[in-house]
This record gives C-alpha cells, sequence and structure tokens, in this order.
C-alpha cells in the first residue's frame, strides 16, 4: 500500500498568518493517464470530512482562495495563505492513484 | 444541492452486525463510485471501500475484505455497508463519500457511530 506521511502533525500558526502543510508519498502519484490523484480535506471539530482540493491543485466549489495545493511526484504541499480561525481543524492527504487509497496520518491546525 | 444522508447511531454486541444506509439526493448516483471511510475514535480516516452504482461491482480494503459488504439500491439512490462479526475496535464513527477523486465527487455524509459493547 502507497504510505502517505504528513508534516507536521502540529501546526499552531497566528491568525492572518500564512500556514503550509506536506505530505510525502512511498510512490510517485502519477497515474497512466498522466494526472495526479492527491486530495486534501479539512475536518472541524465535530464535523465530517470536507474536500478542499482534488488532483494535486485544483480547489473544490466554495473553497476558499487563501488554500492552494501544488507539488508532483511523491511530494505535495497544501497552504493557507492567510489563517482564519474557521480553518481550525484537521487536515488530511489523501491518494487515489493507487488502490488501496490511503490517507495521510493528519495535520491539526490551531490557534496560537 | 448535494446530500449524504446517513442512518442513525447504532449500539451493538461483539458478533453481531451492523448495516448502515447512505441515501443521496442532488447528485446523480451513477456518476462516481461511492466510498465507504472508517474513523476510530480520536484517529484518523481509513479507507474500506466502494461500490460502483452502475454495475454493483465493489471493492474492499485488506483490512475488510470478507467482513464488510458495500451495496447500492439504484430504485432508491441508497448505499448500504454491513460488517459482519463486530469487535471493539470497529467501535469508530463511518461515513459514506462521493467520487473522492473525481472532480464532480467530493461529496460526504454526516457519519453515523457505530458503538461496539457488551
Amino acid at each position: 500500500d502507497v504510505v502517505m506521511t504528513q508534516s507536521p502533525l502540529s501546526l499552531p500558526v497566528t491568525l492572518g498568518q500564512p500556514a503550509s502543510i506536506s505530505c510525502r508519498s512511498s510512490q510517485s502519484l502519477v497515474y497512466s493517464d498522466g494526472d495526479s490523484y492527491l486530495s486534501w480535506f479539512q475536518q472541524r471539530p465535530g464535523q465530517s470530512p470536507r474536500r478542499l482540493i482534488y488532483k494535486v491543485s485544483n480547489r473544490d466549489s466554495g473553497v476558499p482562495d487563501r488554500f492552494s495545493g501544488s507539488g508532483s511526484g511523491t511530494d505535495f504541499t497544501l497552504k493557507i495563505s492567510r489563517v482564519e480561525a474557521e480553518d481550525v481543524g484537521l487536515y488530511y492527504c489523501m491518494q487515489g492513484t493507487h488502490w488501496p487509497l490511503t490517507f495521510g496520518g493528519g495535520t491539526k491546525v490551531e490557534i496560537k | 444541492e448535494v446530500q449524504l444522508v446517513q442512518s442513525g447511531a447504532e449500539v451493538k454486541q461483539p458478533g453481531a452486525t451492523v448495516r448502515i444506509s447512505c441515501n443521496i439526493s442532488g447528485y446523480t448516483f451513477t456518476d462516481s463510485y461511492i466510498h465507504w471511510v472508517q474513523q476510530a475514535p480520536g484517529k484518523g480516516l481509513e479507507w474500506m471501500g466502494f461500490v460502483d452504482p452502475e454495475d454493483s461491482r465493489s471493492v474492499y480494503a485488506e483490512n475488510f475484505q470478507g467482513r464488510v459488504t458495500i451495496t447500492a439500491d439504484t430504485s432508491t439512490d441508497t448505499v448500504y455497508m454491513q460488517v459482519n462479526s463486530l469487535g471493539s475496535d470497529d467501535t469508530a464513527v463511518y461515513f459514506c463519500a462521493t467520487g473522492l477523486t473525481i472532480p464532480q465527487g467530493g461529496y460526504w455524509g454526516q457519519g453515523t457511530l457505530v458503538t461496539v459493547s457488551s
């Protein structure tokens, strides 16, 4: 199975400051069609996960543009340009290139 | 508006079977795979498997193969997930989700808490 490793585990951030979460896969996530199936999910306390980004850098409808995804091959990053209070929660990366689908262990974003 | 509405919380004894439903509205049922994801208390997300509503084909993660069955009912746009031989480590919240990797997917249900306790 593809192992997804996220860092850091915990990310204290000052409101209005940027934040960055890293996700590394144990194998390349480039699929035979040329796309990389790497998604990012946000899970606010007590809520269901919500997808923010699919195929590395595509924002889902309704996702604020302060969220952006980048990366290629085995290294990927989720960036929040200016953290707001509503961004507190857990963030997971997930690969969908190889079966079974696998998630990273999660990064907890909190306000300093 | 896309909605995935799951059935309510369950309390089961060890060795029992649980069946959870996920009704989908505002979304073309056959447009994508419907996945199930497990989240144990205080833990991360684990993919369990999916069903393709178009042909009822199911694929399972190795950890759940043989004990989990995912089915789709196209007459009611409802997906079911059944877990047999429940043990204490099956205590978790279970989520259904549409097309986790595709542009038109990414929607999640509200989650169903299953508690296994004697």
